[in-house]
């Protein structure tokens, strides 16, 4: 089955404590991005890669880094995690020709205390 | 960058009218534009989209409309069903370097059906 995972779906952590969520997915895509979703706010893009050791900031990247060194995965690392960082996390994937198509993750909901 | 406005940040109907939903984008460069579709507790799925090279795309009940010289498109839904209530997000692409382009999102529209 094609799809996008994401792990943990929740976590709750304290403020500094480094985290990594992780995404991956089987449909030998190039193209991954990560957004948050906050209420008002919409879809927020974190970070973006086209394609494997090719990444790049999106509208939102403070306090945020990735990684992409495998083509199936995108994980997304908060080294100091912070309050304003509470929010629900997704990530999605598409193929490089049609990037505007892009198949989201289950989502993970991150709490930091 | 890119900035995309989107109208009106909820909507009630009854079932059976319809429902439209608008949004403005800055940059005239942005070629696609697609509609995502959340439902309560799940993830976004992509429910229709258009190109800057068409004026209008439909699909069974909904449909799509570009006025890219007012840079403005617009979700149209008929015969509204319960099933549709979700929150509703459109999308610029804005044509990036390499293969990929850069999606920017509305902030969403909450569109409850009433029975």
């Amino acid at each position: 089955e094609a799809q996008v995972t994401q792990n943990p779906r929740y976590l709750i952590t304290v403020t500094g404590k480094k985290l990594t969520v992780t995404c991956s997915q089987n449909m030998n895509h190039e193209y991954m991005s990560w957004y948050r979703q906050d209420p008002g706010l919409g879809l927020r893009q974190i970070y973006y890669s086209m394609n494997v050791e090719v990444t790049d900031k999106g509208d939102v990247p403070e306090g945020y880094k990735v990684s992409r060194k495998e083509k199936r995965n995108f994980p997304l690392i908060l080294e100091s995690p912070s309050p304003n960082q509470t929010s629900l996390y997704f990530c999605a994937s598409s193929s490089s020709g049609r990037a505007g198509e892009q198949f989201f993750g289950p989502g993970t909901r991150l709490t930091v205390l | 960058g890119e900035n995309v406005e989107q109208h009106p940040s909820t909507l009630s109907v009854q079932e059976g009218d319809s429902a439209v939903i608008k949004c403005t984008y800055s940059d005239s460069a942005s070629n696609y534009f697609p509609w995502y579709k959340q439902e309560l507790g799940k993830r976004p799925q992509l429910i229709i989209d258009i190109r800057s090279n068409v004026g209008e795309k439909k699909d069974q009940r909904i449909a799509v409309t570009l006025n890219k010289t007012a840079k403005h498109f617009s979700l149209h839904i008929t015969e509204t069903q319960p099933e549709d209530s979700a929150v509703y997000f459109c999308a610029a692409s804005l044509p990036h370097t390499g293969t990929a382009s850069k999606l920017t999102f509305g902030t969403g529209t909450r569109l409850q059906v009433t029975l």
